[in-house]
C-alpha cells in the first residue's frame, strides 16, 4: 500500500499562472481533506470531501478549488497564483467517522509563488 | 483566539530528559484527541491516539487528557535525539456538522540534543 501519495512534490509559479495539485490514497477511505503549512501556523484546513461527491470549505479557502474525482483521487486547483499560496500543501485521508478523525497524510507539495 | 492553542516552542533537551508537551482547547464537543509527530520536510504521521478523558501508554510516550481543563498532554520519558521532530495536537469532535474534521495546534518544535 502506498498511502497518501501527492503530485508534485515541488513547484514554482510566477504569479498569475494556475497549476493543480494531485492526491490519491489507496486506503479505501470516505474522507480527503487538503491543508496548508506555513511556518509559526500549523496545518490550516483548506478544504475537504466527506464522501464522493460532496466537497466543503475549511478555513482558508479563497484562492482555491477543489475537485473530488472518485473515491480515491482528491485534486487542489491554483486559478491565479499569488506570492500569498506559497506554502506546503498537504494532502490527508480518513476513515470518518469511524475512526473518529484520523487521518494519514500525504509527504506534501512545496510550491513557491513568484 | 484559535480552537486549539500550543506554545511552538521551540523546546531544546538532553538525551534522557523527560519531554513535557501541552496544549489548550476551547471547544467542549472535541472527544477524540491525537498527537502528530513531523519530521523535517516529512507530512504529519499519527503517534498517539485517545479518545474522551484519561490516560494512553505506547512504549516511552504517554498522552494525557483533562477534559474539565480542557488540556492535553504528551510525555516523552528516555527522550532520543531521533525524537527530535514537530509534534501537532490535534483534536476532532464525535458529533455534529464538522465530524471528521482534525483542528491542529501551531505545533511544537523540539530537539533532543546527544
Amino acid at each position: 500500500n502506498a498511502g497518501v501519495t501527492q503530485t508534485p512534490k515541488f513547484q514554482v509559479l510566477k504569479t498569475g499562472q494556475s497549476m493543480t495539485l494531485q492526491c490519491a490514497q489507496d486506503m479505501n477511505h470516505n474522507s480527503m481533506y487538503w491543508y496548508r503549512q506555513d511556518p509559526g501556523m500549523g496545518l490550516r484546513l483548506i478544504y475537504y470531501s466527506a464522501s464522493e461527491g460532496t466537497t466543503d470549505k475549511g478555513e482558508v479557502p479563497n484562492g482555491y478549488n477543489v475537485s473530488r474525482l472518485n473515491k480515491r483521487e482528491f485534486s487542489l486547483r491554483l486559478e491565479s497564483a499569488a506570492p500569498s499560496q506559497t506554502s506546503v500543501y498537504f494532502c490527508a485521508s480518513s476513515d470518518q467517522p469511524r475512526t473518529g478523525g484520523e487521518q494519514f497524510f500525504g509527504p506534501g507539495t512545496r510550491l513557491t509563488v513568484l | 483566539q484559535k480552537e486549539v492553542e500550543q506554545d511552538p516552542g521551540p523546546l531544546s533537551v538532553p538525551e534522557g530528559a523527560i519531554v513535557s508537551l501541552n496544549c489548550t482547547y476551547s471547544n467542549s464537543a472535541f472527544q477524540y484527541f491525537m498527537w502528530y509527530r513531523q519530521y523535517s520536510r516529512k507530512g504529519p504521521e499519527l503517534l498517539m491516539y485517545t479518545y474522551s478523558s484519561g490516560n494512553k501508554e505506547d512504549g516511552r510516550f504517554t498522552a494525557q487528557v483533562d477534559k474539565s481543563s480542557k488540556y492535553i498532554s504528551l510525555f516523552i520519558r528516555d527522550s532520543q535525539p531521533s525524537d527530535s521532530a514537530t509534534y501537532l495536537c490535534a483534536m476532532s469532535p464525535d458529533r455534529g456538522s464538522t465530524l471528521g474534521r482534525l483542528y491542529f495546534g501551531r505545533g511544537t518544535q523540539l530537539t533532543v540534543w546527544p
